[in-house]
């Protein structure tokens, strides 16, 4: 089974850009991953489908100053234009047979 | 526009049990395998239960195996999740999630699920 896993916390200045990463553990490198954001006291929300290719599909809606990369095991979350609604955690998702994985999730501050 | 909307969280003694419910709309309920995933207090996401669309085939994480029991309703575009032998550490904000190519693309507001004597 996938493990996912994160950083903590992240944190960056109004309108400027940050990357978040969730590794793949090994053996899983390949996989495909979902990003989603959970704003304070909100259900989390799709953000968007990434392949190790670094293509990936955002949800209905998503702005476009989300966008997404990858490398090896790492699959990245970048925001550019930081806004203050942006902060929130973020957590990746994966699954492998019969069994779904999130990540521990990161903390966003926006500064 | 997809929604889902849970029910049936509640405060419950350890040991005791309770069904959630999501009631969808604005999709092929039918045509779409659903999850369970929860968040306990200040904790992060955690996956719970799949179903796939027809509802043939069930999953689930290994802490609930055996006491948890995934379940669906097409015909009234319902979810449900049975919750038996509950334990304090059941205790969690309990979202049901639609799936598109693999992933949980839609998510409902959430249901309280709080085990304590």
């Amino acid at each position: 089974q996938p493990v996912l896993t994160q950083s903590s916390s992240a944190s960056a200045s109004l309108g400027s850009s940050v990357k978040l990463t969730c590794s793949l553990s090994s053996g899983h490198t390949g996989y495909i991953i979902a990003w989603h954001q959970q704003q304070p006291g909100k259900a989390p929300r799709y953000l968007m489908r990434l392949e190790g290719s670094g293509t990936y599909n955002k949800g209905s809606g998503i702005p476009d100053r989300f966008s997404g990369s990858s490398s090896g095991p790492d699959r990245y979350l970048t925001i550019s234009n930081l806004q203050s609604e942006d902060e929130a955690d973020y957590y990746c998702e994966t699954w492998d047979s019969n069994a779904r994985v999130f990540g521990g999730g990161t903390k966003l501050t926006v500064l | 526009e997809v929604q889902l909307l849970e029910s049936g969280g509640d405060l419950i003694q350890p040991g005791g049990s309770l069904r959630l419910s999501c009631a969808a709309s604005g999709f092929t309920f039918s045509s779409s395998p659903m999850i369970w995933a929860r968040q306990a207090p200040g904790e992060g996401l955690e996956w719970v239960s799949a179903i796939n669309a027809d509802g043939s085939a069930t999953y689930y994480v290994a802490s609930v195996k055996g006491r948890f029991t995934i379940s669906r309703d097409n015909s009234m575009n319902a979810l449900y999740l049975q919750m038996n032998s509950l334990r304090a550490d059941d205790t969690a904000i309990y979202y049901c999630a639609k799936l598109t190519s693999s992933f949980s693309t839609h998510w409902g507001q959430g249901t309280l699920v709080t085990v304590s004597s």
